[in-house]
């Protein structure tokens, strides 16, 4: 799988949009751009995945720069319950494929 | 959403015995899950992939005589900590995917395991 780089932390005020960078500038023609996001002690929850177009839906939307090199997935109204830590992972779509987690970024929803 | 079940939610237990934890997936068959470990502070690291009827598939470092691994049905599988230590305490976490819905993994809610 490509890898992938992102902001170790960041903070959004309640209300705004939250626009979380990733950077995956290995990724080869058949990998995905996945976003998982995981609340303190609880397991990861899908967010959004795309190939190479913009993705949304009731959860956030995902911007794919045309040469697939970067991402952002936005949530558009942030709430305090949208602090957790945000992951972006490339793979390929396919029975059997796990995912390999990197860092992610730690998403701060402050009042 | 599909919907991928932990039990039990957290488990402490003294050093030197077993522990099983399940992984069920509630409405649809997975012929995959994985398992996950999470120490605190740190990202998941894929501990193994468990296929149903087969032998399960371990990450290097991971000792399989340790993490024993069923998976013996569609619809479940189970991780048992044998011998527990201290450094065995974490959060265990499973994920499956449902053949139909090519791409999204769904999680458990994760296991918590404290060994004293």
């Amino acid at each position: 799988d490509a890898k992938t780089t992102q902001p170790p932390s960041m903070d959004c005020a309640e209300g705004r949009a939250a626009n979380l960078p990733c950077n995956h500038s290995t990724i080869s023609g058949n990998e995905y751009v996945y976003w998982y996001r995981q609340i303190h002690s609880q397991g990861p929850q899908y967010i959004i995945h795309g190939l190479k177009n913009n993705e949304t839906n009731e959860m956030a939307s995902l911007i794919i720069t045309e040469d697939r090199k970067s991402s952002t997935l936005i949530l558009p109204h942030a709430t305090l319950r949208d602090t957790a830590v945000y992951y972006c992972i490339v793979r390929v779509a396919g029975a059997g494929n796990m995912l390999t987690f990197g860092g992610g970024t730690r998403l701060m929803v402050k009042p | 959403g599909a919907v991928v079940s932990q039990h039990p939610s957290w488990v402490i237990c003294k050093s030197g015995t077993s522990v099983k934890i399940e992984c069920r997936s509630l409405d649809f068959q997975a012929t995959t899950m994985f398992w996950y470990r999470q120490f605190p502070k740190q990202s998941l690291m894929l501990m193994a992939t468990s296929n149903e009827g087969s032998k399960a598939t371990y990450e290097q470092g991971v000792e399989k005589d340790k993490f024993l691994i069923n998976h013996a049905s569609l619809t479940l599988s189970t991780l048992t900590v044998t011998s527990a230590h201290p450094e065995d305490s974490s959060f265990y976490i499973c994920s499956a995917r449902p053949g139909s819905r090519a791409g999204e993994l769904f999680f458990g809610e994760g296991s918590r395991l404290t060994v004293l």
